[in-house]
């Protein structure tokens, strides 16, 4: 039969609050991060990279922290806009090799 | 504007039928894979390409396979399609250099019945 998926993790915000999505990623050897927004029936958008030699990379209202230390990403979100509702994907990429490897994805439901 | 193209949105088939999935991209990039997706479980690899003719597994080939005749497409073969493989299929593509996000296609949603 079909295999059970984990319950997606759920965020809700409340409109014009900062949003903070977290992701623990797992081979300590992935050298690059990467964001990305899923807007419902349509395919995962880019919304900004790291390189692990960075902690902080900032972009239009959206940032990226990563500790290295503890292996985790998130995604900072100010302001937080209804057309922000989506999935968050976080990804990573080891070496220079293009192969990445996604986490599950977080929810962020924006309550206007 | 950079496009991945997946030639259907949705697609029905039958349990042992012979399924082509499509992608076809046209920023010249090097590199082009493809998703599943499933509810809770994100986006877990089938395979990839680095170049054409050239092709490598990612975490859960079986039951796929992939060709990839000319640079700009890159297509995904369920040899005999069963219902565990009813999903939604996305294809990606990026370039060679190191900080080179991947663009998605709009997804392609197989059911097998």
């Amino acid at each position: 039969g079909e295999s059970v998926g984990l319950h997606l993790p759920t965020l809700s915000v409340q409109e014009g609050d900062n949003s903070i999505i977290n992701c623990a990623y797992s081979n300590s050897a992935s050298d690059y991060f990467i964001w990305y927004k899923q807007e419902s029936g349509k395919g995962p958008q880019f919304i900004i990279d790291i390189r692990s030699n960075m902690d902080k990379r900032q972009g239009q209202r959206v940032t990226v922290l990563l500790n290295k230390t503890v292996k985790h990403l998130s995604l900072q979100i100010a302001a937080t806009q209804p057309g922000d509702s989506a999935v968050y994907f976080c990804a990573e990429r080891a070496g220079g090799y293009q192969k990445v490897t996604f986490g599950i994805g977080t929810k962020l439901q924006v309550i206007p | 504007d950079v496009k991945v193209t997946q030639s259907s949105r949705y697609l029905v088939k039958r349990t042992g039928e012979k399924v082509f999935l499509e992608c076809v991209q046209d920023m010249d990039h090097e590199n082009m894979f493809w998703y599943r997706q499933d509810p809770g479980l994100g986006l877990r690899l089938i395979y990839f390409s680095y170049d054409v003719k050239m092709k490598e597994k990612g975490d859960i080939p079986e039951g796929y396979s992939v060709s990839r005749e000319k640079k700009e497409r890159f297509s995904l073969i369920l040899e005999s399609a069963s219902t565990n493989q009813t999903s939604m299929y996305l294809c990606a593509s990026s370039g060679q250099t190191f900080n080179t996000e991947a663009f998605f296609g709009q997804g392609t949603r197989l059911t097998v019945v």
